[in-house]
């Protein structure tokens, strides 16, 4: 099975620009959830999407919100960049077994703004 | 409100010897944790998931403990080798989202 895959790897951004990533969840797989990584916060959970309905959403504020399409595609998107937006952005797709959830995590899309 | 710490920022240790690293949770008791390795650029790997009704778990090299009582999880790296250097997360179930500890830095030298 191919992995889960983000687009693009890389992208740099200009403060109050908006910013829209995508994730390919492994196939099969209907759970994505998204998370921010920094150095200094480490990694941080910012929401999740099951068959098109966001089931859970971290401590974040309004300018990022989420997708998910019929096909499980995600996408995420922040609105009014700001410098502390740049970070690591993680998609991961989910199973379910036996009541555990296990994460497996593309390479993520690494935000630069300037 | 819910804190996992992760022991110190890096751990330099000599090849072959065990690496110890380790997961302090405090004011939840999650139903599993789990262990992820991440290097640099990339996203985490799964490792390892212990239940809460479990003790031990091994996977190779790799060994986890779970100590429901002292809310803690180890993580050992037996016959350690420079492969192994990278961040080691761990992570623990909480309202139905895994929770991740801010990582431990291991670097492995010859």
């Amino acid at each position: 099975k191919a992995g889960v895959t983000q687009t693009p790897r890389y992208l740099i951004k200009t403060r109050g620009q908006q910013v829209t990533l995508s994730c390919s969840p492994i196939s099969g797989h209907r759970s994505v959830s998204w998370y921010q990584q920094t150095p200094g916060q480490g990694l941080q959970f910012l929401f999740e999407y099951f068959s098109e309905t966001q089931r859970n959403k971290g401590n974040f504020p309004g300018r990022f919100s989420g997708r998910q399409f019929s096909n499980s595609r995600s996408e995420m998107n922040v609105s009014t960049l700001e410098l502390g937006d740049s970070a690591l952005y993680l998609c991961a797709s989910t199973s379910q077994t036996g009541g555990q959830e296990t994460q497996y995590f593309g390479p993520g899309t690494r935000l630069l703004v300037l | 409100s819910q804190k996992i710490e992760q022991n110190s920022e890096a751990l330099n240790i000599q090849e072959g010897k065990t690496a110890t690293l380790t997961c302090n949770y405090t004011n939840y008791s999650p139903a599993y944790l789990q262990w992820y390795r991440q290097d640099p650029g990339r996203g985490p790997v799964f490792l390892l998931l212990i239940r809460e009704n479990e003790k031990e778990k091994r996977k190779e090299r790799l060994k986890v403990t779970f100590d429901t009582t002292l809310k803690q999880s180890l993580f050992h790296i037996t016959a350690s080798q420079p492969a192994d250097s990278a961040t080691y997360l761990c992570a623990l179930d909480r309202a139905d989202k895994l929770i991740f500890g801010t990582g431990t830095r291991l670097q492995v030298f010859p």
